[in-house]
């Protein structure tokens, strides 16, 4: 059964701090990995999707990386903004249905 | 292109009553989800549906819990009779097939008192 694991579940970082958020994921037989981000009473938006081949993706300021065999992933932010502020959610299928962590709650302070 | 559709985005009610979700996927999507969200906690599957026949509906509590995807395209979740513990963020997403990337409306906000 796959179980998916995010620490820490909460993070503070002044402005412009790099940062980096960990997942964690019991059956590395994986064939994608996606991370959301959620912000107060909304629903998630999506923001990278690593396929399994892939070792890492990015977006502006944002880099995801897989590690399958280790069952691992990391979400790097670059120069954190106030504006990052939010809930980062990551999940995998399982066969297909996907199954998330508990997520990271992000402040970061101006 | 249109994301994911939800309606309505808050509702309130009192023990006991029953109350409806409606989602619209991203068309060409065959893949729906209906994911519960209790504050704090990720989101956790309650039914799954490709094109409109059920993959996965086993931590749907089927008691008080029913949700349908008639034609394929939109779905309703229903709960009767709602109970407090009901309360949560009921989230639909979509993906063109399961395991795919999956896109999240804004969810619905259901606080049962």
């Amino acid at each position: 059964k796959q179980e998916v694991t995010q620490i820490p579940a909460a993070l503070s970082v002044p402005e412009g701090e790099n940062l980096v958020l960990n997942c964690s994921f019991t059956d590395s037989a994986i064939y994608n990995l996606q991370w959301f981000r959620q912000d107060p009473g909304k629903g998630l938006t999506s923001l990278l999707l690593i396929q399994s081949s892939q070792r890492e993706q990015t977006s502006g300021r944002l880099n995801a990386s897989l590690d399958k065999s280790s069952g691992r992933s990391t979400l790097y932010i670059a120069a954190s903004q106030p504006g990052d502020s939010a809930t980062y959610l990551c999940a995998v299928p399982s066969p297909s249905k996907l199954i998330f962590g508990q997520g990271t709650t992000l402040q970061v302070k101006p | 292109e249109a994301g994911v559709a939800q309606s309505p985005r808050y509702k309130i009610i009192e023990k006991r009553q029953s109350v409806a979700f409606w989602c619209n996927p991203i068309s060409g999507h065959a893949t729906l989800y209906w994911y519960q969200q209790i504050l704090g906690q990720g989101p956790k599957l309650l039914i799954q549906f490709q094109n409109n026949g059920v993959v996965d509906d086993s931590q749907l509590p089927k008691d008080r819990f029913s949700a349908e995807r008639l034609k394929g395209v939109d779905s309703t979740l229903k709960i009767q009779p709602a109970k407090l513990e009901d309360s949560a963020v009921y989230l639909c997403a979509s993906s063109i097939t399961g395991g795919t990337e999956a896109f999240f409306g804004q969810g619905t906000r259901l606080t049962v008192v």
